[in-house]
């Protein structure tokens, strides 16, 4: 199993291009999350999904949309990139929500915006 | 709101010391608290789950413990080793909305040969 995988891992872009980051789970997990880390900071989420064809936010949505069309892929799009987006993303999945279930980590997606 | 803390920001230690790593929470509404390891250029894998219900978890040379009264929790590592350097992040599930997890802002580990 290759676990959770993410595409690209590196990327720079200018201000007010666009790009999608793709995430995809081999474990036949329901749940998957887009995360950005900034130095200092913690995790925070972007946007969650609890099922395929089902999209929610989270703490800091602005700026981006997802989409599931299928259960082992998430895509997290910036439709114009934003100096302020320039981050860490990383992608995790999870079986479900219950108190033993633990998120699985992609390697992350290091994003320059110029 | 929940809040975790996670001090000190870093912490740098000789081969062999046994060390704690400390989590503070604000809410004890929890479902469980999850201590993560995270590698430089890598992605996060988890090291131990507590329910709301224990008190400690323990693999290997790992020791959580989760006190929820007080908002707080300890990883403890014994016989450190120079493998164990990496950022050490602590997660709360909380339970008003069981699908999120609140991170703290980690300590950076470094254990000297």
């Amino acid at each position: 199993n290759a676990g959770v995988t993410q595409t690209p891992k590196f990327r720079v872009l200018k201000t007010g291009q666009s790009m999608t980051l793709l995430c995809a789970q081999d474990m036949n997990h329901e749940y998957m999350y887009w995360y950005r880390q900034d130095p200092g900071m913690g995790l925070r989420l972007i946007h969650y999904s609890v099922g395929e064809g089902t999209t929610a936010k989270g703490e800091v949505p602005d700026g981006y949309n997802v989409s599931r069309l299928k259960k082992q892929n998430f895509l997290l799009g910036l439709e114009s990139a934003a100096p302020s987006q320039t981050s860490v993303y990383f992608c995790a999945s999870s079986p479900g929500t219950s108190g033993l279930d633990t998120q699985y980590f992609g390697p992350g997606t290091r994003l320059t915006v110029l | 709101k929940q809040e975790v803390t996670q001090i000190p920001a870093a912490l740098s230690v000789p081969e062999g010391e046994n060390l704690v790593l400390n989590c503070s929470f604000t809410d004890s509404a929890i479902y469980n608290l999850q201590w993560f390891r995270q590698d430089p250029g890598k992605g996060l894998t988890s090291l131990l789950l507590i329910q709301s219900s224990q008190r400690e978890q323990t693999s290997g040379r790992l020791n959580a413990s989760l006190d929820k009264s007080s908002g707080r929790s300890t990883l403890y590592i014994a016989a450190s080793q120079p493998g164990d350097s990496a950022t050490y992040l602590c997660a709360v599930r909380p339970r008003d909305s069981s699908y999120k997890l609140i991170f703290g802002s980690g300590t950076r580990l470094l254990v000297r040969p």
